[in-house]
């Protein structure tokens, strides 16, 4: 498995303000996502962060409301722009090695509120 | 597009077995997964198990596909208190992103 780390761990932050949410793995992997997981929901794919370029988005989910970064193999991170309450979930990271590999890796997630 | 299925709520008590269960909608689901998410905590990978294949078996943990009907199942053996968590099962369709089932939140009763 993948040592997957993130910060914040939570966050509460006002109306309006951004937060950048910052995902390390402890080795290099192929794939990169980012996840929200409404409160009570599951899980639903926001985009692939892709190394060097820019970011896959999901339907529903734009760039100018969750810039996105991989500038390696190792690293990510998500933005959320100009947030509201309903913003209020928790992130999740995940990743992939590729070669092969069909297992994915979640990160311990970012629990954000936005008042 | 992709639809997975699973009930809320499964109660079981300590020592007995727990069966959690899920559906699926897209055919071209090359792998599925399962995924345990505990309080406050991010997810867990338990298991998955290829479409080609019928059952797998890890430890306590035996997981059953059934393709035709597009049915997935865990059955986890010997359920102890700290299997009391969300499950949640998963599949990918094609490409490397996963849908997930709704969250099947099993109580163990001492």
């Amino acid at each position: 498995s993948a040592v997957i780390s993130q910060k914040p761990s939570r966050d509460i932050c006002q109306r309006g303000t951004s937060l950048t949410i910052q995902c390390q793995v402890d080795s290099q992997v192929t794939m990169m996502f980012w996840y929200r997981q409404q409160p009570g929901q599951s899980l639903t794919l926001i985009a692939t962060a892709n190394q060097g370029s820019e970011a896959t988005y999901e339907s529903g989910f734009v760039i100018d409301k969750f810039p996105i970064s991989r500038p390696n193999l190792t690293f990510s991170t998500l933005t959320v722009s100009n947030m509201s309450p309903e913003d209020s979930s928790i992130y999740l990271c995940s990743v992939e090695r590729g070669s092969g590999s069909n297992e994915q890796f979640f990160g311990p997630g970012t629990r954000l509120t936005v008042l | 597009g992709e639809d997975v299925e699973q009930s809320l709520f499964l109660s079981v008590r300590e020592g007995d077995s727990s069966v959690i269960n899920c559906t699926y909608t897209d055919s071209s689901s090359t792998y599925l997964y399962w995924y345990k998410q505990e309080p406050g905590a991010g997810l867990q990978l338990l298991t998955y198990i290829f479409s080609n294949m019928d059952m797998k078996q890890d430890q306590r943990l035996t997981v059953l596909l059934n393709k035709k009907d597009k049915h997935l199942s865990l059955r986890i053996a010997d359920t102890q208190t700290g299997d009391s968590a969300i499950y949640f099962c998963a599949e990918r369709a094609g490409a490397n992103n996963l849908f997930f089932g709704t969250g099947t939140r099993l109580t163990v009763i001492p």
